[in-house]
């Protein structure tokens, strides 16, 4: 079965552009993650999606939203990018909020 | 919030020696899990453990609720053990709280 799958996995934008991730979960995975890591720091978690709702949010600010999409696969939007959100952004399914996988992280620069 | 602190920083060995890395959290918890991050980012689930003890190969975890700690014991160290253990908690608020991390390096 193939893991969690993150795209792009490189990206480079330019401060004030908008970006959006993408997240395939594990096949039959109804819970998604969003993780920000910045260099040499533990990753801080942004947003939890479950059955298409918002469970959880982190202290990041409303530039941030994310969804989930029936095939339980979700999306992370940033807006008005500032050089600040340059960062790996890690995505991670689990079956019913459980242990986590994660993808291998999808690494955003801006400039 | 909860707070989660990981001890050592820092930690290297030789190949072949033993290893105990320690994470205090601040607060009861019902979801304790232990990531191995290696050298190319990816992070990888070694235990969901929020009590208890387990073991899977040369690793083994123990989590001590009651007292606010889990202790990660890597036996027989290789250089593919190198790289960031975390430590992550949840107290029933969906927010996995991570810690700083124990930064690994595996000498041959």
């Amino acid at each position: 079965d193939a893991g969690v799958t993150q795209s792009p996995t490189h990206l480079i934008k330019t401060r004030g552009q908008h970006v959006t991730l993408r997240c395939s979960p594990i096949s039959g995975h109804k819970s998604v993650s969003w993780y920000q890591q910045v260099l040499g720091q533990g990753p801080q978690f942004i947003f939890q999606y479950y059955e298409k709702e918002e469970r959880g949010r982190g202290n990041f600010p409303d530039r941030f939203s994310a969804r989930q999409f029936p095939n339980y696969s979700s999306e992370l939007n940033v807006n008005a990018l500032l050089l600040g959100d340059s960062a790996l952004y890690l995505c991670a399914s689990s079956s019913q909020g459980l242990t986590l996988h994660f993808g291998n992280g999808t690494r955003l620069t801006v400039t | 919030g909860i707070q989660v602190e990981q001890s050592p920083p820092d930690l290297i060995l030789q190949e072949g020696a033993n290893s105990t890395l320690r994470c205090n959290f601040s607060d009861s918890v019902n979801n304790l899990q232990w990531f191995h991050q290696n050298p190319w980012g990816q992070l990888i689930n070694l235990f969901y453990i929020p009590s208890g003890t387990k073991q899977n190969g040369r690793l083994s975890a123990t989590t001590v609720a009651t007292e606010r700690y889990s202790l990660l014991y890597i036996s027989s160290s290789q250089t593919t053990d190198s790289g960031v253990y975390f430590c992550a908690v949840d107290d029933n608020n969906n927010d996995m709280r991570f810690g700083a991390g124990t930064r690994l390096t595996v000498k041959p």
